[in-house]
């Protein structure tokens, strides 16, 4: 089975400061990793992903991820947060091979603040 | 990236009646669909796999009889709610895998309210 935590299910920054959204993941085989945004009444859109490539993983909107095995984490970060940046943020694990069941975590909004 | 569709973007009916909603993947075959449902403030929960010419696979608790999924196509899968009731509005979200790229893309999602 595989699932994920996210900490904190509201995080508030303030404009310019680091954004930091923590994700643990739990899996018995070698996981694929996601985070979604979704913004108010809207689909997911796909940040970034982690397919057992580089560890470091760069998304869109300057976003990026580190997956770290021993601390089984892939926390999201952005160096400077943007008010465009506030919205529901979904952590994600999948297991490779056929077709992929993801498993979401509860999601993690994000306040930025003036 | 990957386009995926969904129609209606927002339905309203009365308790009783029965809803349908497509998923088109618009420019990718998509051999596999899924379908979510997700409640205000919640995450996103997987109701069904839907695959392309066989029987769509139900997580547990999710009433398949209530839930009619078709994928007839690769590029259309459908979900129906028969007999809908107040309980069943809620955020219907789908899916289609892109497997040349390993990726799912998710719809812009359904508003379903049921008075």
């Amino acid at each position: 089975a595989q699932s994920v935590t996210q900490l904190g299910s509201h995080v508030s920054v303030s404009e310019g400061a680091l954004v930091l959204l923590r994700c643990n993941y739990s899996s018995s085989v070698p996981p694929y990793l996601f985070w979604y945004v979704q913004y108010p009444n809207q689909g997911l859109q796909l940040l970034l992903k982690y397919t057992s490539a580089a560890t470091l993983v760069k998304g869109i909107n300057g976003f990026e991820a580190e997956f770290k095995k021993s601390e089984t984490s892939f926390h999201l970060t952005k160096p400077s947060a943007h008010m465009s940046d506030a919205a529901e943020y979904f952590c994600a694990v999948s297991v490779a091979g056929g077709y992929q069941k993801v498993t979401f975590g509860t999601g993690t909004k994000l306040q930025v603040i003036p | 990236g990957a386009v995926v569709s969904q129609h209606p973007s927002r339905v309203i009916c009365k308790s009783g009646t029965s809803v349908k909603i497509e998923c088109r993947s618009l420019d990718f075959q998509a051999t596999t669909m899924f379908w979510y449902r997700q409640f205000p403030k919640q995450s996103l929960m997987l109701m069904a796999t839907s695959n392309e010419g066989s029987k769509a696979t139900y997580e547990q608790g999710v009433e398949k009889d209530k839930f009619l999924i078709n994928h007839a196509s690769l590029t259309l899968s459908t979900l129906t709610v028969t007999s809908a009731h107040p309980e069943d509005s809620s955020f219907y979200i789908c899916s289609a895998e892109d497997s040349e790229l390993g990726t799912q893309y998710f719809g812009p999602g359904t508003r379903l309210t049921v008075l």
